[in-house]
């Protein structure tokens, strides 16, 4: 099994909301990645989760915080966001965080902002 | 740092012919290289990857693609091309001690009768 859930699916919210998205995988992984993508763009690097420690924080908006409550779960907290914050928001996992490594992506929580 | 180049945004293929879709890199160390597909509306889906043990790499659905030092490609093929193919498909090479994907822009290949 090489599945990794997210909810929810699509999220609306307006600029003074808090939400939070999830991710979740079985596969026994050690690394755990957020993604942002905007419409007609690759996917870009947000944060990078290691044996449960933030190992990567690609200089990333404070009103987004990232959480890993155990080795299967990641969330993303969502506080204070802008209209531009409105993207498709991939979770993806890997056996580790080598470079080797296959990231699995769930499929995705597309977020907007209002 | 490293890069990845897709040539070509968009590419048209009829169906039944050759799927070629172009991936160059840029890496100052031996790089592992990705292939991943987007069909609209989902995650991303590994196709292929290369990491050093053969050059020239199966994948899923068909693909294949062949690493090439000298010309610093990974392109990405398909003997005959589905319907079924039409998606965006992605080139990305792994960065970093951390396994920071860094994707080219991607190729949106369009597939008719």
């Amino acid at each position: 099994d090489t599945e990794v859930t997210q909810t929810p699916k699509h999220l609306v919210m307006g600029m003074t909301n808090k939400k939070s998205l999830k991710c979740e995988q079985h596969m026994g992984h050690r690394a755990m990645y957020w993604y942002k993508q905007k419409a007609k763009k690759p996917p870009e690097l947000m944060f990078v989760y290691s044996y449960e420690k933030l190992s990567i924080n690609e200089s990333v908006p404070s009103r987004f915080s990232p959480e890993c409550p155990n080795s299967s779960l990641l969330n993303l907290h969502l506080h204070a966001l802008q209209p531009e914050d409105s993207a498709l928001y991939l979770c993806a996992s890997s056996q580790d965080s080598r470079r080797q490594e296959t990231q699995y992506f769930g499929p995705g929580t597309r977020l907007l902002v209002l | 740092a490293q890069s990845v180049t897709q040539l070509g945004s968009h590419v048209s293929v009829s169906e039944g012919a050759l799927v070629l879709l172009r991936c160059n890199y840029s890496s100052s160390v031996p790089p592992y290289l990705f292939w991943y597909v987007q069909y609209p509306n989902q995650g991303l889906q590994l196709l292929l990857k290369y990491t050093s043990a053969a050059t020239l790499v199966k994948g899923i659905n068909g693909f294949e693609a062949e690493f090439k030092k000298s010309e610093t490609s990974f392109h990405l093929t398909k003997p005959s091309a589905h319907m079924s193919d039409a998606a965006e498909y992605f080139c990305a090479v792994s960065e970093g001690g951390y396994n920071k994907l860094i994707f080219g822009a991607g190729t949106r290949l369009a597939v008719h009768p």
